[in-house]
């Protein structure tokens, strides 16, 4: 079964507002999560990574103050568009770290979609 | 930064026969992995590769890596239209465990 779950699956809001993903480690206290974003028919592109207890760290091109990262326990971490507009449809796919693994374990995806 | 390129970018083949997918990448690596995506989904891990390995099997699954050549290929033998998906390959990055995908091969597989 899923280990990693993600709500919601999809949303579609207005060009503007904002909108939050969750990301749950459902079997595993995860203190690393990861935060990748797909555009249709590409590839996967890191984001950020989300520490627990701590700043996340964005990759180079990724505005901080666009997409917030919040890691306040180790099960949870969010992710929040804010003031989102067209360009920021995409698939947004979160997962976790296992420090016994190099495995990373996947979450379903949300599909946001900005009007 | 993008690591990995597959090719070919589109396959399209029969039930029963062979999907070959080739990935090329750039800088030296611990593993490589291959994941599969369902069309609008999560992606599933499928097997991983570690830098000292050549080849490695799982079910119908043929994992192959050159690191001379900085390249992997991923074989699906007597493919099912369940194998109908994305595959990408992921490699590590320079630091911290997130991973570098390639834009991934997306296969059909026709009944």
């Amino acid at each position: 079964g899923a280990v990693v779950s993600q709500h919601p699956s999809w949303v579609i809001c207005k060009s503007g507002t904002s909108v939050k993903i969750e990301c749950r480690s459902l079997d595993f206290q995860a203190t690393t999560m990861f935060w990748y974003r797909q555009f249709p028919k590409q590839s996967l592109m890191l984001m950020a990574t989300s520490n627990e207890g701590s700043k996340a760290t964005y990759e180079q091109g990724v505005e901080k103050d666009k997409f917030l990262i919040n890691h306040a326990s180790l099960t949870l971490s969010t992710l929040t568009v804010t003031s989102a507009h067209p360009e920021d449809s995409s698939f947004y796919i979160c997962s976790d770290h296992r420090g016994w693994a190099d495995t990373q374990y996947f979450g379903p995806g949300t599909r946001l979609t900005v009007l | 930064s993008q690591q990995g390129e597959e090719d070919p970018q589109a396959l399209s083949i029969q039930e029963g026969e062979n999907a070959t997918m080739n990935c090329s990448y750039k800088t030296s690596i611990n593993n490589l992995q291959w994941y599969r995506q369902n069309s609008g989904r999560g992606l599933v891990h499928l097997i991983l590769i570690r830098s000292n390995e050549r080849e490695k099997h799982s079910g119908r699954l043929r994992v192959t890596l050159d690191t001379s050549k900085k390249s992997s290929s991923l074989l699906i033998t007597a493919s099912r239209a369940a194998d109908t998906a994305s595959y990408f390959c992921a490699t590590d990055r320079d630091s911290g465990y997130a991973l570098n995908f390639g834009k991934g091969t997306s296969l059909l597989v026709t009944p």
